[in-house]
């Protein structure tokens, strides 16, 4: 069965520097990964997502994520932070192979917090 | 990308009774998908409905407690039976068809209170 790691609960970036939100994962195939967002009283909206191709995705508002293999890790990054950008993150993974090849596995959650 | 609709968005039910959630996509999909969230933690899956056939549920969900309804390939309900607190949470519909194939798309979520 697939599993994901959010080991942070909450991230404190000051606006202007980069952030990097950690996600781990576990699969018998291969992944795909999500990352999705939320704001206060809102919805899922989805972020970015890794299928194949290129380790480095980009995706909404500036955030981009990097697949590692071996590290089995789609860690979230941005380079600068935006005060706009406190939310809560998930990671998120399905696993392409098996019983359970069309769910979708949310992790814990990272909740973001830029300062001023 | 598909547009989900879920209501209602937010209740406030007694103990012992039952309550239907009611989830619309604007187009055809052929699994959706029933969460749970607590404010501000994760989501948990409950059950994958496919239609035509009965849901498939998740460990620690029994189809007693949360039927599911499929009957056609753009709508779902899910209820909530003999509800006590516990089942205070947010319950999220949700299916493939959001920036990409493999991309689920959730609805805006019901917020469950029950006294």
């Amino acid at each position: 069965a697939q599993s994901v790691a959010q080991p942070e609960d909450q991230v404190n970036v000051a606006e202007g520097n980069p952030l990097t939100v950690k996600c781990t994962y576990s699969v018998s195939g291969n992944p795909y990964l999500f990352w999705y967002v939320q704001y206060p009283n809102r919805g899922l909206q989805f972020l970015l997502k890794y299928i194949t191709g290129d380790n480095l995705v980009k995706g909404s508002y500036g955030f981009e994520a990097e697949f590692n293999k071996s590290q089995t890790s789609f860690h979230l990054k941005k380079p600068s932070a935006l005060v706009s950008d406190s939310a809560l993150y998930f990671c998120a993974v399905r696993d392409e192979r098996g019983s359970s090849a069309s769910k979708i596995i949310f992790g814990s959650g990272t909740r973001l917090s830029i300062r001023p | 990308s598909a547009v989900i609709s879920q209501k209602p968005s937010r209740d406030i039910c007694q103990r012992g009774t039952s309550l239907t959630i009611q989830c619309q996509v604007d187009s055809q999909v052929t699994m959706m998908f029933w969460y749970r969230q607590q404010p501000g933690q994760s989501l948990t899956l409950i059950a994958t409905a496919n239609q035509g056939s009965e849901a498939t549920y998740e460990s620690g969900f029994v189809i007693d407690k949360f039927p599911i309804s499929r009957p056609n390939l753009t709508f779902s309900t899910l209820t909530v039976s003999n509800m006590s607190p516990e089942d205070s949470s947010i319950y999220l519909c949700s299916a493939y068809g959001g920036s990409g194939a493999n991309v689920l798309t959730f609805g805006a979520g019901s917020r469950l209170t029950v006294l």
